[in-house]
């Protein structure tokens, strides 16, 4: 079974709908990211979060936000989705330890017509 | 701010070839350094990471990178390219005191039998 899990896996949606994405893992990680990925820029940090009641903004939070319901979940919401919101969404977890890896889910395909 | 430069967006080789991807990085202290492989419609798996120690890295698949501290590098190689390899490649920095994880654009690699 895979330790880090979203759903869904692809999503059609249209301009002003609310969307919720969300990510499991159990890896018994506290630490958990939200990114999304586009073509030629890399992957960009949305949100993360260091436990349960520690969530912060990433470099490009703007029309998101997150709930982290459990140290295994986390979920990121698109309150009202546009088209550049289209995208490739990854959920990642890590420990704290210095210089630990990230984790990643196998994404969420969305697309905002 | 910290970055990461992968040059060039598509590398292709043929199978058999060496397979060398760069990526270097701008940082004023010695940073933790990854590669991440992307295979179509999956997530990120971790290649290799540098945190301290012997610069030169060995990961999984017969992947390899060297970090030079004085070329600000940490570029990775294959000594032969199997058509399995093709996929995209992630470099990703992340200071020591820092949840950061700084990714460059990624590099296509395209084997060619």
């Amino acid at each position: 079974d895979a330790d880090v899990t979203q759903t869904p896996r692809n999503r059609i949606t249209k301009t002003g709908k609310r969307i919720m994405l969300e990510c499991s893992q159990t890896k018994g990680h506290d630490r958990m990211y939200w990114y999304r990925q586009d073509p030629g820029l890399g992957l960009r940090l949305i949100y993360y979060s260091f436990d349960v009641k520690d969530i912060n903004k990433g470099e490009i939070s703007d029309g998101y936000s997150v709930s982290r319901q459990a140290q295994a979940k986390f979920s990121l919401s698109l309150e009202s989705a546009i088209p550049n919101q289209t995208a490739l969404y990854f959920c990642a977890t890590s420990t704290g330890l210095a210089g630990a890896q990230q984790f990643f889910g196998p994404g969420t395909r969305l697309t905002v017509l | 701010a910290q970055s990461v430069t992968q040059l060039g967006s598509h590398v292709s080789v043929s199978e058999g070839a060496l397979v060398l991807l760069r990526c270097n990085y701008s940082s004023s202290v010695p940073p933790y350094l990854f590669w991440y492989v992307q295979y179509p419609n999956q997530g990120l798996q971790l290649l290799l990471k540098y945190t301290t120690g012997a610069t030169l890295v060995k990961g999984i698949n017969g992947f390899e990178a060297e970090f030079k501290k004085s070329e600000t590098s940490f570029h990775l190689t294959k000594p032969s390219a199997h058509m399995s390899d093709a996929a995209e490649y992630f470099c990703a920095v992340r200071m020591d005191s820092s949840y950061k994880l700084i990714f460059g654009s990624g590099t296509r690699l395209l084997v060619r039998p």
